[in-house]
């Protein structure tokens, strides 16, 4: 079946812009996660969704960042009056499950989304 | 606050040498261990966990706690193995990672 899904793959914007950034999981799963990729910081949790609430936001790296997702499904993580630090690679993963059962359920990752703040 | 260090940036060795990736952690309860590889144009994904305990592509990777350690092992490197190694903790099952800063290997015929 399709893997977690990322739109768009590449985003150009102007400092001061806002911007969005989609995930579809894979279907069924019900634990999102946002991480950042972004160079020399590596790889950084971001914010963590099970069904549709987020019980834990604290990677979010200011208030200029938001997240949400509907449906059990897709989820949007929104970047408000973009700067040039927040150019990185955002990363999309979905697991089975939520946290602490007692079965492990492997994260699956996306493409990711590229953002160059100019 | 939990902490993954890869000390190694760059790691580059002959095909058929062997190679060991190092991957140290702080964490003051009984994390979790993976690795995770990225190779060029694909997206991460899983390579193994310490519970499973199995060897995935001919790595393997054995978690010391007493050294906080869990570097990640193949007896004889191949130029497939070329990419991006993470080196994750996660407090419990199912439940975010943790990534050290990664270590690009190279592996030259």
């Amino acid at each position: 079946g399709a893997g977690v899904s990322q739109s768009p793959s590449n985003k150009v914007t102007e400092k001061g812009k806002d911007v969005e950034l989609r995930c579809d999981p894979i279907s069924g799963h019900t634990a999102l996660y946002w991480y950042r990729q972004s160079l020399g910081q590596g790889l950084e949790f971001l914010i963590y969704f099970q069904g549709n609430s987020a019980p834990d936001k604290s990677g979010l790296p200011s208030d200029r960042f938001s997240a949400e997702r509907t449906g059990e499904s897709v989820s949007t993580l929104t970047i408000q009056r973009t700067q040039q630090e927040d150019s990185a690679v955002y990363l999309c993963a979905s697991s089975l499950g939520p946290p602490g059962l007692g079965s492990y359920n492997e994260q699956f990752f996306g493409p990711g989304t590229r953002l160059t703040v100019l | 606050a939990q902490r993954v260090t890869q000390p190694e940036k760059l790691l580059s060795v002959f095909k058929g040498a062997p190679v060991e990736l190092k991957c140290n952690y702080s964490y003051s309860g009984s994390p979790e261990l993976f690795w995770y590889v990225q190779y060029s144009r694909q997206r991460l994904q899983l390579l193994l966990r310490h519970i499973s305990r199995e060897s995935i592509k001919g790595f393997t990777a054995d978690l010391n706690k007493g050294e906080t350690s869990f570097h990640l092992k193949k007896p004889f490197a191949q130029e497939e193995d070329s990419a991006m190694y993470y080196c994750a903790l996660s407090e419990g099952s199912n439940y975010k990672l943790t990534f050290g800063k990664g270590t690009l290997l190279t592996v030259n015929p």
